[in-house]
């Protein structure tokens, strides 16, 4: 089955940009989604792309998608300390289901 | 706000118990997804309702079942409670790919 594999944490300066990679296995999954949970929160969805585009840009947002290597990435311009939370990365299947990756802990000091 | 709404927030349970967590999907979504939240096992899958109809199911333990109602609103009902059930469940629901989530269910099993 699906597989969606992230790095556990990163850190960085308020201002600066951040970028969360995170890998997946099934050519065939459609979408494929940026979801960040706040500490005590649900998910909150952030974007998506369709597995037929390979860049959307949604104002601090850029989701970049390369197909070939099945690598998906979230960059954040501006990084603010509102930021700090956990982001996951899923992609749907073929099976209605989403398959998330195991989250990234963003940290964003002052 | 998502749209979705999951109560109760919270609850606090003793081993062997069984609870019902209740979800009311966003305005004109017709399928709704519950899927469970633990440190060990991360984000997972458990079960799919369409219209009614169970659509698909995931690692969904046999002590637990779900079922939507006709206003689509959905219950998890999970019986015999394990310690190791002590987990963050979410409901999420769609109209078509996109899944919208809940704030979400913490269950404590003591």
């Amino acid at each position: 089955g699906e597989d969606v594999e992230q790095s556990l944490f990163l850190s960085v300066r308020e201002g600066d940009s951040s970028v969360i990679n995170c890998t997946y296995t099934d050519s065939s999954s459609t979408y494929l989604y940026w979801y960040k949970q706040e500490p005590g929160a649900g998910l909150q969805l952030l974007t998506y792309i369709f597995s037929n585009m390979d860049m959307k840009q949604d104002q601090r947002l850029t989701v970049l998608l390369n197909k070939k290597d099945k690598h998906l990435s979230l960059r954040i311009a501006d990084t603010q300390t509102g930021d700090s939370a956990i982001y996951f990365c899923a992609a749907h299947t073929g099976f209605q289901k989403l398959v998330f990756g195991t989250g990234t802990r963003l940290l964003v000091s002052p | 706000d998502s749209g979705v709404t999951q109560t109760p927030k919270h609850l606090i349970t003793a081993t062997g118990q069984r609870v019902t967590l209740r979800c009311s999907p966003r305005s004109g979504d017709l399928s709704v997804y519950w899927y469970q939240q633990s440190l060990d096992q991360g984000l997972q899958f458990l079960i799919q309702y369409y219209n009614g109809e169970e659509r698909a199911k995931g690692n969904i333990l046999e002590r637990f079942s779900a079922q939507q109602f006709p206003d689509l609103h959905s219950e998890l009902n999970l019986s015999s409670l394990e310690l190791g059930d002590s987990a963050l469940y979410f409901c999420a629901s769609s109209y078509q790919e996109t899944q919208y989530f809940g704030p979400g269910t913490r269950l404590l099993v003591l």
